[in-house]
């Protein structure tokens, strides 16, 4: 299995800028995409292959990084952002990361 | 407008067999590229994917349980199935139904869920 690893969790302010970590164990290419689950909700699809944001998905939200080091930036925070975020690679069999659970102070 | 539904049990027993049900509508299973995968995650921790299913019929599970699921899908390409042999209590979670178009094997539209228990 290719294991992500996502930091637990980040505690920002509105306005700020935030940038959440997913490291894979092996090189992904640029397989890597990132979801939004908010409680009691589904993952909604945020960025797809490392940097292409999806569909209806606001400016602030980008994503970059290749092989095993990615990011996703969001910026600014606003207070709708407090989710848990999760990035999945599609290189191999799919797998996610833990999550990073974004509180807003 | 794509929209994807899961449909289960609600809750069983140790060593029975779970089946899940996938409804969709907005798109067809029969086009090329089109796949649906089953994706669960227990409360309050992350995602995990079992299976999937493509429009050319062709299934792929999770190597860690692939011996006790079973991918399907109807002849009409509206709705996938999942059925999972001897759960036991680990098998507790929300389920999802998942949509991947292309080769990225990204998930653009999921399923609100079905919450299944495992339990005597």
């Amino acid at each position: 299995d290719t294991v992500l690893t996502q930091s637990p969790a980040l505690a920002v302010s509105p306005g700020e800028r935030v940038s959440i970590s997913c490291r894979a164990s092996e090189g992904v290419n640029s397989y890597m995409h990132w979801y939004q689950q908010k409680p009691g909700q589904q993952p909604k699809l945020l960025i797809y292959k490392a940097s292409n944001l999806a569909s209806g998905v606001p400016a602030r939200f980008s994503g970059s990084g290749s092989g095993t080091d990615f990011t996703l930036t969001i910026d600014p925070v606003e207070a709708d952002d407090t989710a848990t975020y999760f990035c999945q690679q599609s290189w191999n069999d799919p797998t996610f990361g833990g999550g990073t659970k974004l509180e807003l102070k | 407008q794509v929209t994807l539904k899961e449909s289960g049990p609600g809750m069983l027993q140790p060593s029975k067999t779970l089946s899940l049900t996938c409804s969709f509508s907005g798109f067809s299973l029969s086009t090329s590229g089109m796949v649906v995968s089953w994706i669960r995650q227990p409360s309050g921790k992350s995602l995990e994917w079992l299976a999937a299913i493509d429009w050319d019929g062709d299934k792929y599970y999770n190597p860690s349980l692939k011996s006790r699921l079973t991918v399907s899908k109807d002849t009409s390409n509206t709705q996938v199935f999942l059925k999972i042999t001897s759960v036991d209590i680990a098998d507790t979670a929300t389920y999802y139904c998942a949509r991947t178009t292309g080769s990225s094997y990204y998930f653009d539209y999921w399923g609100q869920g079905v919450m299944v228990t495992v339990s005597s």
